[in-house]
């Protein structure tokens, strides 16, 4: 199972863009990289992942470097709605490791 | 648009008691992923099912069990409940294979006394 290592936590300020870097140097080449997300009180949400090329959806964009060992998700205007704790889980199977993510606070 | 649907929502259970939890995935969804979230913790991943079969498995401890049936529900059966099993227990499916977006139930919050 691939290490994944991101901040404790990070504060952005409301309507500005939030990068939430995380490293996975031990992602195998079959993994693919997702990025959850847990508001307070409810279960774990689908962000957006990818494998190898750059991604982007209406919630967000995923960088991921071209070496694969870190990735990056962009939150392009931060909103209050986004304050939660967000997750990198490298997989490539039916096997998901939370590691202890990013706390995001958004400040109005 | 229909959803995981958990039950119970709440369970209250004295310790070396039995506990069955049930998953009812998104229809059409084949894959079913239990995870385990105690009091300030992460999620935790348990075990995951793809098309009825076992498919991978995490720190879920040997009184538990599981399985996926024919209509692609599930079910989390815990036997010999101690204290520390108290936490949100969360259901999610996904379709086609691994790899698939990951679609969470509102969880069942068991308490242990």
């Amino acid at each position: 199972d691939a290490k994944t290592t991101q901040p404790n936590s990070m504060e952005s300020n409301e309507e500005e863009p939030v990068h939430l870097p995380c490293n996975h140097s031990t992602i195998s080449g079959t993994d693919y990289i997702h990025w959850y997300r847990q508001l307070p009180s409810q279960g774990p949400e689908y962000v957006i992942h990818g494998l190898t090329s750059n991604v982007n959806n209406r919630m967000a964009s995923l960088a991921i470097a071209e070496d694969r060992k870190s990735s990056t998700l962009i939150l392009h205007r931060a909103t209050l709605r986004d304050a939660a704790v967000y997750y990198c889980i490298p997989s490539g199977t039916y096997k998901y490791i939370f590691g202890t993510g990013t706390r995001l606070k958004v400040l109005a | 648009a229909a959803g995981v649907i958990q039950s119970p929502r709440h369970l209250i259970k004295e310790k070396r008691e039995t506990a069955t939890l049930k998953c009812y995935p998104i229809p059409r969804h084949d894959t079913v992923y239990w995870y385990q979230q105690g009091p300030g913790q992460d999620p935790q991943f348990l075990i995951s099912f793809y098309e009825k079969m076992q498919s991978d498995k995490g720190s879920i401890p040997d009184r538990f069990s599981a399985q996926q049936f024919s209509d692609y529900h599930s079910e989390l059966n815990m036997s010999s409940l101690e204290l520390g099993d108290s936490a949100l227990y969360f259901c999610a499916s996904s379709l086609g294979g691994p790899g698939g977006r990951q679609f969470f139930g509102p969880g069942t919050r068991l308490t242990v006394l």
